[in-house]
């Protein structure tokens, strides 16, 4: 069965770097482009962008350009997002979500916390 | 940048009864790319509705969605005690692909 698995909650000081790990299982990673979507507590779904698994180019939607860097190893089907110079306003959950063109599996979140 | 706009922003209703769920577009979603999720506390959300009105795997028949161009809906035609949670629209025929701001369905 399809699955996105995503790695632990992290805690962050500001001005710090988080790299959210998405290991998908039971399908042909190369097959299906890996989305990325954000949710600040209490909030609705941002879309933050897609990465290309068969090519590695990635899309950033316009809030999520400069910090944000999706990239993948296609060796171990997982893709990764990685944020730098972390802010208070990053923390949230953020979801990996597979895309044949809809967002059809999800992985379970990583809540990404930014606190001095 | 297509905005999508879900009404009303919270629905309050009984099991057994109907919800019609709105979501407005601003300008035309190509090819009726229009996706329905559920999202329940705790959880990620869930895949229920794509291509406007096709129902993902393992959706029960309750769940239907129609529309096309700049309005769609989700029905839920008897709602369950399962069915209570917060409902997003996106839409992904152009980029950004934007989510509508969600629904809450409350008992």
């Amino acid at each position: 069965q399809v699955q996105l698995v995503q790695s632990g909650s992290e805690l962050k000081k500001p001005g710090a770097s988080v790299k959210v790990s998405c290991k998908a299982s039971g399908y042909s990673f190369t097959t299906y482009a890996m989305n990325w979507v954000r949710q600040a507590p209490g909030q609705g779904l941002e879309w933050m962008g897609w990465i290309s698994t068969n090519t590695g180019n990635p899309t950033y939607a316009q809030d999520f350009t400069g910090r944000f860097v999706f990239s993948l190893d296609t060796s171990v089907s997982t893709a990764y997002l990685q944020i730098s110079s972390l802010r208070a306003e990053d923390t949230a959950l953020y979801y990996c979500a597979r895309a044949p063109h809809y967002l059809d599996y999800w992985g379970q979140g990583t809540l990404v916390t930014v606190s001095s | 940048e297509i905005v999508l706009t879900q009404s009303p922003g919270t629905l309050s209703l009984s099991p057994g009864e109907r919800a019609t769920l709105s979501c407005r577009a601003s300008q035309s979603v190509s090819s009726s790319y229009l996706a329905w999720f559920q999202q329940k506390p705790g959880q990620a959300p869930r895949l229920l509705i794509y291509g406007a009105s096709s129902r993902a795997t393992g959706i029960p028949d309750r769940f239907s969605g129609s529309g096309s161009g700049t309005d769609f809906t989700l029905t839920i035609s008897r709602l369950e005690s399962e069915d209570f949670a917060v409902y997003y629209c996106q839409q992904y025929g152009s980029s950004p692909r934007t989510f509508g701001q969600g629904t809450k369905v409350e008992i």
